[in-house]
């Protein structure tokens, strides 16, 4: 159980158009889901946390306007990259924290976004 | 201020050594969570224990096992008899009661090798 899947695996996008980047939990209810991104070489860094039905919460330095993340359900949650340039080439991964469950994320397969 | 450090950047082995990866964590709170997972090149995260701050016991699953100490702030990781397969970028992380957000720290690349 708590399976998380993000589609598409990868993207190859051309600068300045926008990204739609999908995250699901498949058996499980997430009441607030995560989005980090990864860097070649690097860590994992938090860019916003979403929860069902509410704005999500951007980490400092991270463009709201930029990133648009929508959590439309419980199953389910969206980043946006809008007007995507070549810097915004990353791997990007989602997770997901279950309903009732303790500090416990799942993590998606990731995401990885080229920007040409 | 709440932080993880993995002071090793990059560790290489010979198969069958053991290796230990050094966690060491920041945090106020008296209720928090610790974490290990293991990225292969793959890039898919992989869990691989928890532990709350309200259980200092070690664990040992098969090769792995994990020393907590609380005194210290350390929470490692020990890989008995590596393993070519076992050669992935490991991360430590907190994780906090009240937030739910997981601070990660800066990883370690484990080489192992045949």
């Amino acid at each position: 159980g708590a399976v998380v899947s993000q589609h598409p695996s990868w993207v190859i996008c051309k600068s300045g158009t926008s990204v739609k980047i999908e995250c699901r939990s498949l058996d499980f209810q997430a009441t607030t889901m995560f989005w980090y991104r990864q860097f070649p070489k690097q860590s994992l860094m938090l860019m916003a946390t979403s929860n069902e039905g509410s704005k999500a919460t951007y980490e400092q330095g991270v463009e709201k306007d930029k990133f648009l993340i929508n959590h439309a359900s419980l199953t389910l949650s969206t980043l946006t990259v809008t007007s995507a340039h070549p810097e915004d080439s990353s791997f990007y991964i989602c997770s997901a924290r279950r309903l009732a469950a303790y500090n416990e994320q799942f993590f998606g397969p990731g995401t990885r976004l080229t920007v040409l | 201020a709440q932080k993880v450090t993995q002071a090793q950047t990059e560790i290489s082995v010979v198969e069958k050594e053991d290796v230990t990866l050094d966690c060491v964590y920041e945090t106020r709170d008296t209720t928090y969570y610790l974490f290990w997972y293991k990225q292969p090149p793959s890039g898919e995260l992989v869990f691989l224990i928890r532990r709350n701050s309200f259980d200092e016991q070690n664990e040992i699953s098969g090769r792995y096992s994990w020393n907590f100490q609380k005194s210290t702030s350390s929470f490692n990781f020990t890989i008995t008899a590596s393993q070519v397969v076992d050669s992935a970028v490991y991360f430590c992380a907190l994780g906090t009661s009240g937030t739910y957000k997981y601070i990660f720290g800066t990883g370690t690349r484990l080489k192992v090798l045949a």
